[in-house]
């Protein structure tokens, strides 16, 4: 158990919603990221988060968003889904924003239909 | 842009064998991580390497840091099938956004 907590766990929809993914990272942890993993294209790293400010971005969608609240969780916003979003959806949390270690949640298996 | 390439994609071998992965940066890095994901899991950090050269081993598993810090290897010796997963290299860049570039993971498959 990393300390890293994802819901949900599984997630089915249908082309055209919104979702939420949400993610508490571990205790002490300010830095959040959020992956995409499908089965062609490995782990895809969407953003980072550090003590509720946006630090990184990658191959984030203009449909997709995040925030990390004060509480430090965070929440990643998948709209007008599509069928290709289709994934795991991982979080992962480290100590600060440069700190070299993620430890990964279990993830949240969204399929769109 | 700064890419990190794994090989194998995959690699099927008979319990008992060896197994190696190797990680190819484009570019030198500050430092690389190796990460395991064990099929239905969520990856799993291993170790850090960063000094040009380094070598650390944790039980069967060795890894190593090239002279110039472009390139990684991770090898196995003596596989068991609990060493079954998907292996990702990670790849700090040592620019001013110091992200983690990954590697596409090398899978790999353990016969009994």
């Amino acid at each position: 158990d990393s300390g890293v907590t994802q819901t949900p766990k599984h997630l089915i929809t249908a082309t055209g919603q919104r979702v939420t993914l949400r993610c508490s990272p571990r205790s002490g942890d300010l830095s959040v990221y959020w992956y995409q993993q499908s089965l062609d294209q490995g782990l895809q790293f969407l953003i980072q988060y550090y003590n509720g400010e946006e630090r990184a971005k990658g191959n984030i969608l203009e449909r997709f968003s995040a925030q990390q609240f004060p509480d430090l969780h965070s929440e990643l916003n998948l709209s007008s889904l599509e069928l290709g979003d289709s994934a795991l959806y991982f979080c992962a949390s480290s100590v600060n924003s440069v700190s070299d270690t993620q430890y990964f949640g279990p993830g949240t298996r969204l399929t769109v239909l | 842009g700064q890419q990190v390439m794994q090989i194998p994609q995959y690699q099927h071998v008979q319990e008992g064998e060896d197994f190696t992965t190797y990680c190819n940066s484009s570019t030198t890095l500050s430092n690389i991580q190796w990460y395991k994901q064990r099929p239905g899991g969520h990856p799993v950090f291993l170790i850090q390497l960063v000094k040009s050269g380094e070598v650390k081993k944790q039980k069967r598993l060795t890894f190593q840091f090239g002279e110039a810090k472009k390139n990684s290897s991770l090898h196995i010796t003596a596989t068991q099938t609990t060493d079954v997963g998907t292996y990702f290299c990670a790849g700090k860049n040592p620019g001013n956004n110091r992200k983690l570039i990954w590697g596409l993971g090398t899978s790999l498959a353990v016969n009994p």
